[in-house]
């Protein structure tokens, strides 16, 4: 079956220490997203893109980076720059004009 | 500035009591609405896209709704499984599939 698949489900982070989640797609789509999610917040967006080797920044990107390599793979890292990292971190992929699909979540604890 | 507001936050019914969700929005170029489901832990689950003022979609018991300002997601005889949080996006218009997101509604329902 298509789909996404985030990973890992649970990430705990060490203060100062960077770390990659990971969201992987087989659906063939062209642009991939991640968003973050807090209580009593809408999602928001952290970067997105539209095409392999490109990618832009969203509403709240500062503190984080994205690769992407491979049409299927979107990975984001999340750096010591990232002053409040604790977060439920949603990637996301759509078609030109259609409804992105979510991945099941990563949530982010810092330790 | 580009906004979704949904209302109530939260909802409790009981078994069978019908009711809406309402979802207001001020953006520019509206190219969509979206409304997802999402249920504890997990990813947002797509249920409907409007498009145009007037446009109804339908799926068992929920019925979207759309006009120039604002979005209903009405609930008729809901059941206990219908209980999630129910988010609402739009897609606000440039080259991109962007999502603005509102907070969402917690329903509750009861037995």
């Amino acid at each position: 079956d298509g789909g996404i698949t985030q990973s890992p489900k649970y990430l705990f982070r060490k203060e100062g220490q960077n770390v990659t989640l990971s969201c992987e797609q087989n659906l063939n789509h062209d642009a991939m997203y991640w968003y973050r999610q807090d209580p009593g917040q809408g999602l928001r967006l952290i970067y997105y893109s539209q095409i392999v080797n490109d990618f832009q920044k969203g509403d709240i990107a500062e503190g984080y980076s994205v690769s992407r390599e491979k049409k299927e793979s979107f990975p984001l890292t999340v750096t010591s720059a990232q002053k409040n990292p604790t977060a439920f971190y949603l990637c996301a992929s759509s078609t030109q004009g259609q409804v992105g699909t979510f991945g099941s979540g990563t949530r982010l604890t810092v330790v | 500035e580009d906004q979704v507001t949904q209302s109530p936050e939260a909802l409790r019914l009981q078994e069978g009591e019908s009711s809406s969700l309402n979802c207001s929005y001020t953006v520019s170029g509206l190219r969509g609405l979206f409304w997802y489901r999402q249920d504890p832990g997990k990813g947002p689950e797509f249920l409907f896209t409007l498009y145009s003022a007037g446009e109804e979609k339908e799926k068992e018991r929920l019925k979207a709704t759309l006009t120039k300002k604002e979005s209903f997601l009405h609930i008729t005889a809901p059941k206990p499984e219908d209980s999630a949080t129910y988010l609402c996006a739009v897609n606000y218009g440039g080259a991109t599939n962007k999502l603005i997101f509102g907070t969402g509604t917690l329903l509750a329902v009861q037995p």
